[in-house]
């Protein structure tokens, strides 16, 4: 069957650096995709991966290993604002995006 | 209005009613889906429209009614509904095709209560 684990939840300090995990067992791949979730909102956008290596957008950075099957959100100077649920989801070979539970991030001051 | 709208926001309904979700996004997009989220679980995919055809989830129960009568619209007809269909139900939009790079654009999403 197809997977996305990603840790339930974390906990990070105002100013401080976070990783979030993500690994997948799918079948084929066609792109990785990070989304935020603030509680009781739209989950938006924050990023795509298809080739392995990082891709820096601001304080936000991802990484894709494809041998691996493994992502990471990289979250850098945290502010209060980035406490919420961060969701990883991988495109299969058939174009279907394979969600992960997410996982809620909470920032301590 | 801009982006992806949902109605209504709240709905607390009784097994035996029915009612009707509302989606209607406002950015050219050519396709349409209805996701479920219920706590601590990855999205559900219940159906997509994409240039006006319907691709569903086969264990998406028939209680679930979706309809689409154009590319900017998008309801879900809800009839008979068990108290385990409690949950967030989100409505999103894409440009569509078979890319990659298939950014869904999310609507705030209807939090839907059965009892």
């Amino acid at each position: 069957g197809q997977n996305i684990d990603q840790p339930t939840e974390m906990t990070a300090t105002e100013g401080a650096i976070v990783q979030i995990n993500c690994t997948y067992q799918t079948s084929g791949f066609n792109g990785l995709f990070w989304y935020q979730q603030h509680a009781g909102e739209a989950p938006t956008f924050l990023s795509y991966n298809v080739l392995d290596g990082l891709e820096e957008k601001g304080r936000f950075s991802s990484f894709l290993s494809r041998s691996k099957g493994y992502s990471y959100l990289l979250l850098k100077e945290l502010q209060m604002k980035d406490s919420a649920s961060y969701l990883c989801a991988v495109m299969d070979s058939n174009y279907q995006l394979i969600w992960g539970a997410g996982t809620k991030l909470i920032i301590k001051p | 209005e801009t982006g992806v709208t949902q109605t209504p926001r709240h709905l607390v309904m009784g097994m035996t009613n029915k009612k009707s979700l509302k989606c209607e996004q406002h950015l050219g997009h050519n396709a349409m889906y209805w996701y479920k989220q219920s706590a601590k679980k990855p999205l559900e995919l219940m159906f997509v429209y994409s240039l006006e055809e319907r691709v569903e989830n086969n264990s998406v129960p028939s209680r679930f009614s979706p309809e689409c009568p154009n590319s900017s619209h998008l309801f879900l007809h809800l009839h008979t509904l068990q108290p385990e269909d409690s949950a967030l139900y989100l409505c999103a939009s894409s440009q569509g095709g078979r890319s990659g790079a298939n950014v869904l654009t999310f609507g705030a999403g209807s939090r839907l209560t059965v009892l």
